[in-house]
């Protein structure tokens, strides 16, 4: 099946610097990908939606500032999560759509600790 | 607008146990069904899907049908193991490259 590899698994960084997450999807060309966001025990929350050359689309009450999403190629996109504070500590995962699929593939996860 | 509720868990089962968990669903058109599993501290993998009326998905001897009349996508599995402890997702798609919407997850735990 299509793999979508996430970067990195984990990662602690102080408060007011900024964490960049990248999304590749090795085995196909992705021309949309999702961005979630998951608290403890509870079910992911979609944050933005990224197309392939174009803006994402950032859900409501999500800051898009402070969320940056770039997607610059058919097989990458990255999350930063810029002046980060330990509010923002959470599991963020990417999936990616085939282009010709309604199946999403995802992530391993990213595991964000602001200390 | 499109929605998914499945059981809250967690739900406890002994090893070897039947396990049935609940997925209903509301959606304008007519979606495909999915559901996805979450082993501690990693993503998302695809358990199974459906993507039309009576559709049965099945994958690792767990199952789930396409049920329109009752709206439901519920996940069985005949004989449980130990690896099954994980969170389960049911979620829905109802447009190539949209985006899924998911239930809470349901957490299993089975012990030996």
């Amino acid at each position: 099946g299509a793999v979508v590899s996430q970067h990195p698994s984990r990662v602690i960084c102080k408060s007011g610097t900024s964490v960049k997450i990248e999304c590749r999807s090795l085995d196909f060309q992705a021309t949309t990908m999702f961005w979630y966001r998951q608290f403890p025990k509870q079910s992911l929350m979609l944050m933005a939606t990224s197309n392939e050359g174009s803006k994402a689309t950032y859900e409501q009450g999500v800051e898009k500032d402070k969320f940056l999403i770039n997607h610059a190629s058919l097989t990458l996109s990255t999350l930063t999560v810029t002046s980060a504070h330990p509010e923002d500590s959470s599991f963020y995962i990417c999936s990616a759509n085939g282009q010709s699929s309604t199946e999403a593939f995802f992530g391993q996860g990213t595991r964000l600790t602001v200390v | 607008g499109n929605s998914v509720t499945q059981m809250e868990g967690p739900v406890t089962l002994s090893e070897e146990a039947f396990l049935t968990i609940n997925c209903t669903y509301t959606a304008t058109g007519y979606p495909s069904l999915f559901w996805y599993v979450q082993y501690p501290g990693e993503g998302l993998q695809l358990l199974l899907k459906a993507t039309k009326a009576d559709d049965k998905g099945s994958n690792k001897g767990f199952e789930a049908t396409y049920r329109k009349e009752t709206t439901s996508f519920h996940l069985e599995k005949g004989s449980v193991q130990v690896s099954d402890s994980a969170v389960y997702f049911c979620a829905l798609s109802d447009l190539p490259h949209s985006t899924l919407t998911f239930g809470k997850g349901t957490m299993l735990l089975v012990s030996p």
